[in-house]
């Protein structure tokens, strides 16, 4: 079975601090993504990336930035945590076969609380 | 341009009864059309997805979705409802650029005893 882990599943931060989220997918896929959830909005797409080093900007990247040094290994960082980034973060991967038509695995979720 | 739409935030069914929960899709060339369940506190976990063949997809957990091309929908069956089928619903379509999703609003479902 795929495993997407996530390094936490509560946070609570003060606003303008840096704060790192960090997801780890066993299944060798090149696919990444990080979502934010927010009721009545679905999931909104931030960032993905499709190679080591690789990054896109999703629907909504403003605030954000990734990182992804290693495969199997994808990183949000918030720069200046400010309270309106307050959401459920999701992390996913997927492996690159016929464009949009492989299941994306998604991960626990990060609740993120910015005080 | 790819999207979906989930026009029920909430829908209650009995136990036992059969449930539907509805999706429609705008997409430019062949849909990937997808449903994913999230139950309280967790992440998304996969249920079925049509990429082509049979309009009828059977899935996890005893649901199936019908494929309906002249109506651009793609609904969530399930012939007889459980408790624990409660939860958060999401429909997605593939997108053309390195599998991005679009994912619709979501719809809460509600089975009462």
């Amino acid at each position: 079975d795929v495993k997407v882990t996530q390094s936490s599943r509560y946070l609570v931060k003060r606003t303008g601090e840096k704060v790192f989220l960090e997801c780890v997918q066993d299944m060798d896929h090149e696919n990444m993504f990080w979502y934010r959830q927010d009721p009545g909005l679905g999931l909104r797409l931030i960032y993905f990336s499709y190679d080591v080093k690789m990054k896109e900007k999703g629907d909504i990247p403003e605030g954000y930035s990734v990182s992804r040094e290693k495969k199997e290994r994808f990183s949000l960082i918030l720069e200046s945590a400010s309270t309106n980034q307050t959401s459920m973060y999701l992390c996913a991967s997927s492996s690159p076969s016929a464009p949009g038509t492989d299941t994306q695995y998604f991960g626990p979720g990060t609740r993120l609380t910015v005080l | 341009a790819q999207s979906v739409a989930q026009p029920e935030d909430q829908v209650n069914v009995a136990e036992g009864n059969p449930l539907t929960v509805k999706c429609t899709y705008s997409v430019s060339g062949n849909p990937y059309l997808f449903w994913y369940v999230q139950y309280p506190n967790r992440g998304l976990q996969f249920l079925l997805k049509y990429i082509t063949g049979d309009n009828l997809v059977k899935g996890s957990y005893g649901f199936e979705a019908e494929f309906n091309k002249s109506q651009t929908s793609f609904h969530l069956k399930k012939p007889s409802a459980l408790v624990s089928d409660s939860a958060l619903y999401f429909c997605a379509v593939g997108g053309l650029n390195f599998n991005k999703f679009y994912f619709g609003s979501g719809t809460k479902l509600n089975v009462k005893p």
